[in-house]
């Protein structure tokens, strides 16, 4: 099965700057889909960004980029400007087009920023 | 937008009881996935189904069942409920696409 590793239990970052969260994975497939979602306490878990790993550009939503690394199967969120809104558990996801469509998820990171 | 509804936000059940947790999407998604999120251990997937009356075991499968009796209900079950099933049950459908929409989640307490 695919790993995912989250290596960062916890993240802080004050409000306005910028944070990277950092995700790898593990994977002897070539075609496959990346994710991060965010978790806000006690609330839905929401997609943040995605990534087709066929593309060589990286994906960008607003505030929130990814630096995809193919060969290296790391997979980092940067959020800039961070704002409180953005205290959340952070997951970063792999999907496997070949093992029924299932999701692989990180650990999480918990990021909190500061007023 | 995509609505993922999970029947319960809270639930507190004794040991030994047969629990039901149901979630309904209105997507007509084929995949439908039931995980429990405990802390430290992120999301660990329970089981899937990629349609209708199919169901695959994820990586803990054991003191559950799930039943897909239609496209868009997908229940989980847990036959006897034991302490150590307390916990936070999220259930997702997902897009053909493969982008992933989760419902609000179920804190199961079972004393």
């Amino acid at each position: 099965a695919q790993t995912v590793t989250q290596s960062q239990p916890e993240m802080s970052v004050q409000e306005a700057e910028t944070v990277t969260l950092s995700c790898t994975y593990d994977t002897s497939e070539s075609d496959y889909y990346l994710f991060w979602y965010k978790q806000p306490p006690s609330r839905q878990m929401i997609l943040v960004i995605r990534q087709e790993a066929y593309k060589q550009q990286n994906a960008t939503e607003n505030r929130f980029s990814v630096n995809f690394q193919k060969a290296a199967k790391s997979f980092s969120l940067k959020i800039s400007d961070s704002q409180l809104g953005d205290a959340a558990m952070y997951f970063c996801a792999y999907r496997s087009p070949l093992t029924g469509n299932q999701f692989y998820f990180g650990t999480g990171t918990s990021l909190t920023v500061i007023p | 937008d995509v609505k993922v509804t999970q029947s319960s936000r809270y639930l507190v059940k004794r040991t030994g009881e047969k629990v039901f947790l149901e979630c309904v999407q209105d997507m007509d998604h084929e995949n439908m996935f039931w995980y429990r999120q405990d802390p430290g251990l992120g999301l660990r997937l329970i089981y899937f189904s990629y349609d209708v009356k199919m169901k695959e075991k994820g990586d803990i499968p054991e003191g559950y069942s799930v039943s897909r009796e239609k496209k868009e209900r997908f229940s989980l079950i847990l036959e006897s409920a034991s302490t150590n099933q307390t916990s936070m049950y999220l259930c997702a459908s997902t897009a053909p696409r493969g982008t992933q929409y989760f419902g609000p989640g179920t804190r199961l307490t079972v004393l």
